[in-house]
């Protein structure tokens, strides 16, 4: 039964390009959410997705973007990336009919800004 | 809006003896919560969740936490540290009103031989 997976699983990018990074939910589940973690700092909630629609969103900004497929994987995409932006990005996927809980967690792609 | 305080950033202990993570929440509802851990390099393992039922939550790895919502808190638990153990533990608090989960800052912990 293979869990959550994420690729790739580092990235190196410049200022001012764009990103997108991939997650397969764990087999049997249909909701995606994306985090990211900051060095030394806990996992900051972006979005979720479930429905192929964005349900609920924190604290980030339009550059931050995703979409989710018909077959549940889905994708984050940043655009214009700030230094700022370096961080491990996790996402965690859960099952709708129970109740969205507990969340796995992939192992994460990490990106670095040059 | 909820929030999470894990009130030590570090925590150092012997293997073999006790470990004692604490973690406060402050939330407008029942509260689900959750300890995570996060080993190297590696994405975030669910080490229990409390979600309403018993108080006292057992956990993989032989960890436990208590919920006492009088306090506000839900400290991990573990009676004997192992070398595995040294990692970072996060506690976790989600929303009510949704499925968004609040992360505290963390407790990395070291386990001296």
């Amino acid at each position: 039964d293979a869990g959550v997976t994420q690729s790739p699983t580092h990235l190196i990018k410049t200022r001012g390009q764009q990103v997108t990074l991939r997650c397969s939910p764990k087999s049997g589940h249909d909701t995606v959410s994306w985090y990211q973690q900051a060095l030394g700092q806990g996992p900051q909630f972006i979005f979720q997705y479930y429905e192929e629609e964005e349900r609920q969103r924190g604290n980030f900004p339009d550059r931050f973007s995703g979409h989710q497929f018909p077959n549940y994987s889905s994708e984050l995409n940043v655009n214009a990336l700030l230094l700022g932006d370096s961080a491990l990005y996790l996402c965690a996927s859960s099952s709708r009919d129970r109740g969205f809980q507990p969340q796995h967690f992939g192992d994460g792609t990490r990106l670095s800004i040059l | 809006a909820q929030s999470v305080t894990q009130l030590d950033s570090h925590v150092s202990v012997s293997e073999g003896t006790p470990v004692l993570l604490r973690c406060n929440y402050s939330s407008s509802y029942s509260p689900s919560l959750f300890w995570y851990v996060q080993h190297p390099n590696k994405g975030l393992q669910l080490l229990l969740k409390y979600t309403s039922a018993a108080t006292l939550v057992k956990g993989i790895n032989g960890f436990e936490a208590e919920f006492k919502k009088s306090e506000t808190s839900f400290h991990l638990t573990k009676p004997s540290a192992h070398m595995s153990d040294a990692a970072e533990y996060f506690c976790v608090v989600r929303e009510a009103a949704g499925n968004k989960l609040t992360f505290g800052g963390g407790t990395r912990v070291l386990v001296k031989p």
